[in-house]
């Protein structure tokens, strides 16, 4: 199985900064990476696919990027609507997804 | 609009059985695989497997291989999650999720609502 190690576990940050959440594939995955959202009480929502693919709808202030084992979900400049928990997903081996175990993204 | 309805809350005694459901609407059901995914009070997300309503192929995760049933039913555009006997450690909330292609999107664009299983003594 392809392990996905997400860092950090957990991120404070204000409204307006820039902040990265990093995505490690245990092997090469080519482009077969996601980024979700996860509000508390929520579904999760696609933010990224395809490594840097914005999902239709969401703000142009989210961005991904990386190749190979090693990726990154950056948000410009956050917003109030932004604190939630982050996700990567790599979907190289259908159908034996993998989940990183979360990001929490809190207000400092 | 796309839309994936799960049924609602269950609470279950260890060793009872259960089959929950996902119907979707807005779009050709039988166009698009759906998938399962568990998260555990607290925790992350885990992929569960995935079926192909119009011809019924179906594909686990190797965690859940044997603990789970998933099936369709094209008629009613509606896919399912079933367990013979249940868990405590079953308890948690499942997400049924759109997957569009085994070879070019492969990614979970619409989500359901999520159904809370809760199995205690």
């Amino acid at each position: 199985d392809i392990q996905m190690t997400q860092s950090p576990s957990s991120v404070s940050a204000s409204v307006g900064d820039r902040v990265t959440i990093t995505c490690r594939a245990s092997q090469g995955i080519s482009n077969w990476l996601a980024w979700y959202q996860q509000k508390p009480g929520k579904a999760p929502k696609l933010l990224i696919y395809d490594v840097s693919s914005l999902q239709s709808g969401v703000p142009s202030r989210f961005s991904g990027s990386g190749s190979g084992t090693d990726f990154t979900l950056t948000i410009s400049s956050l917003q109030p609507e932004d604190f939630a928990t982050y996700y990567c997903q790599q979907t190289s081996n259908f159908p034996l997804y993998t989940f990183g175990q979360g990001t929490k993204l809190e207000i400092k | 609009e796309v839309q994936l309805v799960q049924s609602g809350a269950e609470v279950k005694k260890p060793g009872e059985s259960l089959k929950i459901s996902c119907k979707g609407s807005g779009y050709t059901f039988t166009n698009y695989w759906v998938g399962w995914v568990r998260q555990m009070p607290g925790k992350g997300l885990e992929w569960m497997g995935i079926i192909y309503p119009r011809d019924s192929d179906t594909r686990y995760s190797p965690s859940f291989q044997g603990q789970v049933t998933i099936s369709a039913d094209e008629s009613v555009n509606t896919a399912y999650l079933q367990w013979n006997s249940l868990k405590a450690s079953d308890t948690a909330m499942y997400y049924c999720v759109r997957h569009q292609s085994a070879i070019t999107y492969r990614y979970f664009d619409y989500w359901g609502q999520g159904t809370l299983v809760t199995v205690s003594s």
